[in-house]
């Protein structure tokens, strides 16, 4: 599969653990974007990089949340002390490129806080 | 005011009905529109981009009025495959794919 890809597919936590995620873009894509999205609601853009810069962060990204895309590859997307706001299914997408229909979604990580 | 607002629906319709959703954007420094499609539990998928001239692929047409700030997408002869939630889409001038979606519009075709 030459997709996006993202692991885990689910992750149930309790209130207060730290959670990692792993996004893999397909491999000539030099951006990786993470949205997350709630039920009912459309994807929320969370932050990108280009290469392995971080550009942009949203402000919905707050002091627990941190992404790291070493050597421009994967990237994880870690959520310290998690609260249940933080239930969410949290998607990656990469794209080679700027442009709105450029963007290839991953399946996502569906994160449940107890 | 939500960025992109769209009708929740869901809008339940026969198969080969005729179907539009429509879609109001707030920001006027948006550039460029977008449908994506989602299947129930998947990612978002592109389904087409939205031009000012108006954009038709096969059974589904797209239109952008700039001046209402509207967007529009229209489905014909609905196939049961699709049932999905239609995502309007964003994209603010000087951002790099840094989407903005609305809630979306739930589509359940039926027999």
């Amino acid at each position: 599969d030459t997709g996006v890809s993202q692991d885990p597919r689910h992750k149930i936590t309790k209130r207060g653990q730290n959670v990692t995620f792993r996004c893999d873009p397909i491999s000539e894509h030099n951006r990786l974007y993470w949205y997350r999205q709630t039920l009912g609601q459309g994807p929320e853009f969370l932050t990108y990089f280009q290469n392995e810069a971080q550009l942009e962060k949203s402000r919905l990204l707050s002091d627990r949340f941190s992404a790291e895309r070493p050597k421009g590859s994967f990237s994880t997307l870690e959520i310290q002390r998690t609260e249940q706001g933080d239930s969410a299914m949290y998607l990656c997408a990469s794209s080679f490129g700027t442009g709105g229909d450029k963007l290839f979604f991953g399946s996502g990580t569906q994160l449940s806080v107890l | 005011r939500k960025e992109v607002e769209q009708d929740p629906g869901p809008f339940n319709v026969p198969e080969g009905a005729t179907v539009a959703f429509n879609c109001t954007y707030s920001n006027s420094a948006s550039q460029s529109f977008f449908w994506y499609r989602q299947d129930c539990r998947k990612e978002p998928k592109l389904l087409m981009s939205v031009y000012s001239s108006g954009n038709e692929d096969g059974r589904f047409t797209a239109q952008l009025n700039r001046a209402s700030q509207y967007i529009s997408l229209l489905i014909r002869d609905s196939k049961l495959s699709d049932s999905a939630t239609y995502l309007c889409v964003a994209l603010p001038t000087g951002t790099a794919s840094k989407l903005t979606f609305g809630t979306g519009t739930r589509l359940q075709v039926t027999l």
